[in-house]
């Protein structure tokens, strides 16, 4: 069975400074990894994923985020943040064969200050 | 490509009635549909998941009588919230996955539920 962990439950940062969203995971098969981002009252929009191949996988909006096999981890980040990246940001993962259920996080809520 | 809709997008019903919410597909065939439940402020907990023309998996805990699931077409699947009561007033989100599409799942935009 997969587990994900998001340690932060809030992230306050200021703008224009950079930001990690800290996930890790446990599995004892190959994953996939993903970061949605989800703003109030809608749905999940997908920021990258991690399938195979280079562990540094760029996203949308500038969010970058790197596989670490050995730490089992899969961190987010961003150089320089804005107001409009204030949202609450999810990590999930899932095991690539079998019924492809996704396990998310608990979420981490980014806020941007002026 | 790869969109999925839900309809509604907000529904308020009163308590004992039942309520269908409606998951699509709109540009592939989705072999899997997975239904999702979101409490304020918390995350995504998967309620059940459903393959098309096969009876739906639900997730322990999860009553089956109560959030009944239908999937009756590769672009189609339905929730229904029987009887509900003001603690089934939550954000519902469904997803999808088609062979087209590898292994990722695509979400739709959510349906808030309020029973009043």
């Amino acid at each position: 069975a997969q587990s994900v962990t998001q340690l932060d439950s809030q992230v306050p940062v200021f703008e224009e400074a950079p930001v990690e969203l800290r996930c890790n995971y446990s599995s004892s098969v190959s994953v996939y990894l993903f970061w949605y981002v989800q703003y109030p009252n809608q749905g999940l929009q997908l920021l990258l994923k991690y399938l195979s191949g280079s562990t540094l996988v760029k996203g949308i909006n500038g969010f970058e985020a790197e596989f670490n096999k050995s730490q089992t981890s899969f961190h987010l980040r961003k150089p320089s943040v804005h107001i409009s990246d204030t949202a609450e940001y999810f990590c999930a993962v899932t095991q690539n064969s079998g019924t492809y259920k996704y396990i998310f996080g608990t979420g981490t809520r980014l806020k941007v200050l002026a | 490509g790869a969109v999925v809709s839900q309809h509604p997008s907000r529904v308020i019903c009163k308590s004992g009635t039942s309520v269908k919410i409606e998951c699509r597909s709109l540009d592939f065939q989705a072999t899997t549909m997975f239904w999702y439940r979101q409490f304020p402020k918390q995350s995504l907990m998967l309620m059940a998941t459903s393959n098309e023309g096969s009876k739906a998996t639900y997730e322990q805990g999860v009553e089956k009588d109560k959030f009944l699931i239908n999937h009756a077409s590769l672009t189609l699947s339905t929730l229904t919230v029987t009887s509900a009561h003001p603690e089934d007033s939550s954000f519902y989100i469904c997803s999808a996955r088609g062979r087209r599409w590898g292994d990722e799942q695509y979400f739709g935009p959510g349906t808030r539920l309020t029973v009043t």
